[in-house]
């Protein structure tokens, strides 16, 4: 059972476009959603995180909106620029387990 | 401040041996936990360690086991190896078990062949 639906699977934008990715979640007990970024070769790595009691994040040109009720949320990028091509993954956790969507492959072109 | 070293990078065993990979974490994190990455099931928990106990188990074979240590450091070794437990380990710290922020190691590219 995938708890945490991610979408889309993948994405290309053009410089300076906002990329917009999608989570849902199932368990309501996850209290914590973090979003990572990885490049090819390295690990995660966190970009920013929200907490279910906030409706919105901004962090640079990085923005998590959280809907409570719907059981959702999502990652802005804002200005995005080439440099931001990775994976992206969303996830939700409660007592320190990680669970993560399936992770959106975001190409930014010059 | 030092990140999490994870070690070593790169491994190819034979199947049915077992490995031991190694994980240092942040300074003064204490909590560790250990996730599998592949290209068909993505990143998915194994378990995770506070205070040398295990607190929070994902579901793996009992093949798949850790321990942490007095000093936060981490193993996690894997019995019997198989062709599909080639894979992406990754280690992630926390300063404690509860919510806080995961900072993730390069992870060790485990290849079983």
């Amino acid at each position: 059972q995938q708890q945490v639906k991610q979408s889309p699977q993948s994405l290309i934008v053009q410089k300076g476009g906002i990329p917009i990715i999608n989570c849902a979640y199932e368990n309501t007990a996850f209290d914590y959603f973090p979003w990572y970024q990885q490049f090819p070769g390295k690990g995660p790595a966190l970009l920013i995180a929200i907490r279910p009691d906030v409706s919105e994040k901004k962090e640079g040109r990085f923005t998590i909106s959280f809907n409570k009720s719907a059981k959702q949320f999502s990652l802005h990028i804002m200005d995005s620029q080439p440099g931001d091509s990775a994976t992206y993954f969303c996830a939700a956790s409660r007592a320190a387990a990680l669970i993560f969507g399936k992770g959106t492959t975001l190409s930014v072109s010059s | 401040k030092a990140g999490v070293t994870q070690t070593p990078r790169y491994l190819i065993k034979t199947r049915g041996q077992q490995v031991t990979l190694s994980c240092s974490p942040i300074s003064g994190h204490r909590s560790v936990s250990w996730y599998q990455q592949t290209p068909g099931q993505g990143l998915q928990f194994l378990f995770e360690y506070f205070s040398e106990t295990q607190r929070n188990k994902g579901n793996f074979p009992g093949r798949f086991s850790g321990r942490q240590f007095s000093n936060s450091r981490s193993e996690m070794n894997v019995s019997t190896l198989e062709l599909g437990d080639s894979a992406l380990y990754l280690c992630a710290s926390s300063l404690d078990s509860v919510n806080t922020e995961a900072f993730f190691g390069q992870g060790t590219r485990l290849t079983v062949v």
